[in-house]
C-alpha cells in the first residue's frame, strides 16, 4: 500500500485481557518496527524486524508482549493478560535501505486498558 | 538510559520567526539524525535528516544543524506558520543496529 497502515486504530479492552494489533508496512519495506507513545512520554522502541527475524527485541517491557512477522510483510504484536499501564499509542514504522533507510510511521493503534 | 535528549519539552515562537529545536545526544557512534513531527492523533512523520558526516542540510524552510565535537543537533524552521505547531522529536540510529532513539520531543506552538 501507499503508507503503514494499522488496525485497530482505537481499541479498548478490560483488564487481563489479551490483545493484537496488526501492522502491514509499506510493500517492499523489509524492515518493520514497534514503538509505543504512553501518555506524556517520548517514543519508546519495542522490538525490530528485518524479514521475519528479530534481531533486536530488547524492548519488550515483559513477557506479555509477543510479536511476529510472516512472509516478510505484516505484523502482530500481542499483548497477554493486559494491564493499566499497557494504555499507550503503538506505532508500527517501515523502512528499506532502498528508500534510503528513511522511517515511515503509520498512524498508530491508540489501546485504553480499562 | 536516555542517549538522545530535547531539553525544552515545549517552545512557543511568533508566526514567522525563526524556530530552533535542539537536540543532544551521548553516543558518538550515532551514524544519522533524523527529525519526525507529530500531530496529535497521527503517527510522527519524517522531516528532515542529516547524515553525522555533514553539518548542515536544508530542504525549504528547514534546515538542520549537526555540532559531532558538541553531540549537539538544532532544527531550524523559518519563517515559522501556524501549521508548523506540533510534537517535534529528534531521533538517532546506528547503522547496522536499525533501531531509532527517540528523544522525548518538543511541543512547538507558533503564535499567530
Amino acid at each position: 500500500g501507499a503508507g503503514v497502515s494499522q488496525s485497530p486504530s482505537n481499541k479498548v479492552t478490560e483488564k487481563g485481557k489479551d490483545v493484537e494489533l496488526r501492522c502491514d508496512p509499506i510493500s517492499g519495506h523489509t524492515a518493520l518496527y514497534w514503538y509505543r507513545q504512553s501518555l506524556g512520554q517520548g517514543l519508546e522502541f519495542l522490538i525490530y524486524f528485518q524479514g521475519n527475524s528479530a534481531p533486536d527485541k530488547s524492548g519488550l517491557p515483559s513477557d506479555r508482549f509477543s510479536a511476529e512477522r510472516t512472509g516478510g510483510s505484516v505484523s502482530t504484536l500481542t499483548i497477554q493478560r493486559t494491564q493499566q499501564e499497557d494504555s499507550a499509542v503503538y506505532l508500527c514504522a517501515s523502512s528499506s535501505r532502498a528508500s534510503g533507510n528513511t522511517i515511515y510511521f503509520g498512524e498508530g493503534s491508540w489501546l485504553t486498558v480499562v | 538510559d536516555q542517549q538522545v535528549k530535547q531539553n525544552s519539552p515545549s517552545l512557543s515562537v511568533q508566526e514567522g520567526r525563526i524556530s530552533i529545536l535542539n537536540c543532544d545526544y551521548t553516543n558518538s557512534m550515532f551514524d544519522y539524525f533524523l527529525w519526525y513531527k507529530k500531530y496529535p492523533a497521527e503517527g510522527p512523520t519524517f522531516l528532515i535528516s542529516i547524515s553525522s558526516i555533514k553539518d548542515k542540510n536544508e530542504d525549504g524552510r528547514f534546515t538542520v544543524f549537526l555540532n559531532k565535537s558538541a553531540k549537539h543537533l538544532s532544527l531550524h524552521i523559518v519563517p515559522s506558520q501556524p501549521g508548523d505547531s506540533a510534537v517535534y522529536f529528534c531521533a538517532a540510529i546506528i547503522f547496522g543496529n536499525e533501531k531509532l532513539t527517540f528523544g522525548t520531543g518538543t511541543r512547538l506552538t507558533i503564535i499567530p
